[in-house]
């Protein structure tokens, strides 16, 4: 997991303000993915995005949740007017996109807590 | 809809027996199949994977089976140390779906035991 590092491990943020959840990928990595993980269930694909591109966001909310991942600097994973509901782990992952079956590394994920 | 299924939410064994961790599949595009291991707040780590081409592969002590005809795959675990207590996630991805992105199971707890 040391690869891909995540920021902040752990956030807190009141009903209506704004989330930032940042992914550095591996080096060499360009494709990103982000999943969401909520209590007691399993890992839900979200986004996936190559550099200054999002491939397939077909996993996204409709409203609220928006990714990028800019030329330079981190993905970013933004959700809008948290919920409660919003409240989750959520993982970046990345691959190297030369070889398709390869496997995803993750980070250690943002775990949002939504008060 | 589930596409990709471990309906044990929970397993205990004994060290040094052997650990089975069994998954099944619904979507017959799959062609690649992993094995990931969750610590409690870490992110899941890359066990061994398999492609549909193949009915095994194997890795030290861990080994994954599958049945296409099936639509299963299994971990095998053997022998089973107290640090392989852990969840384990099924995962599997097609050619079709846009960067081959993972659809996971829910995972199963492994517990085991000295």
């Amino acid at each position: 997991n040391a690869g891909v590092m995540q920021n902040p491990r752990h956030l807190v943020r009141r009903r209506g303000q704004e989330a930032r959840l940042r992914c550095s990928p591996m080096k060499g990595h360009s494709h990103v993915y982000w999943y969401r993980q909520l209590p007691e269930e399993g890992l839900k694909f979200m986004v996936y995005l190559q550099k200054e591109n999002i491939i397939d966001e077909s996993g996204m909310p409709k409203e609220r949740f928006s990714a990028e991942f800019p030329k330079e600097g981190p993905s970013i994973l933004r959700i809008q007017q948290v919920v409660r509901g919003d409240s989750a782990a959520y993982f970046c992952a990345s691959k190297d996109g030369r070889q398709r079956n390869s496997p995803l590394h993750f980070g250690n994920g943002t775990r949002l807590t939504v008060t | 809809d589930q596409q990709v299924k471990q309906n044990s939410p929970s397993l205990s064994v004994q060290e040094g027996r052997i650990s089975i961790l069994n998954c099944d599949y619904t979507n017959s595009m799959f062609d690649y199949f992993l094995w990931y291991k969750k610590y409690p707040a870490e992110g899941p780590t890359f066990l061994i994977s398999i492609s549909s081409i193949k009915d095994k592969n194997e890795d030290g002590r861990f080994t994954v089976f599958l049945n296409k005809s099936a639509k299963h795959l299994s971990l095998h675990i053997v022998p089973s140390q107290p640090g392989d207590s852990a969840v384990y996630f099924c995962a599997a991805s097609a050619l079709e779906t846009s960067g081959s992105r993972l659809t996971f199971g829910e995972g199963t707890q492994l517990t085991v035991n000295p």
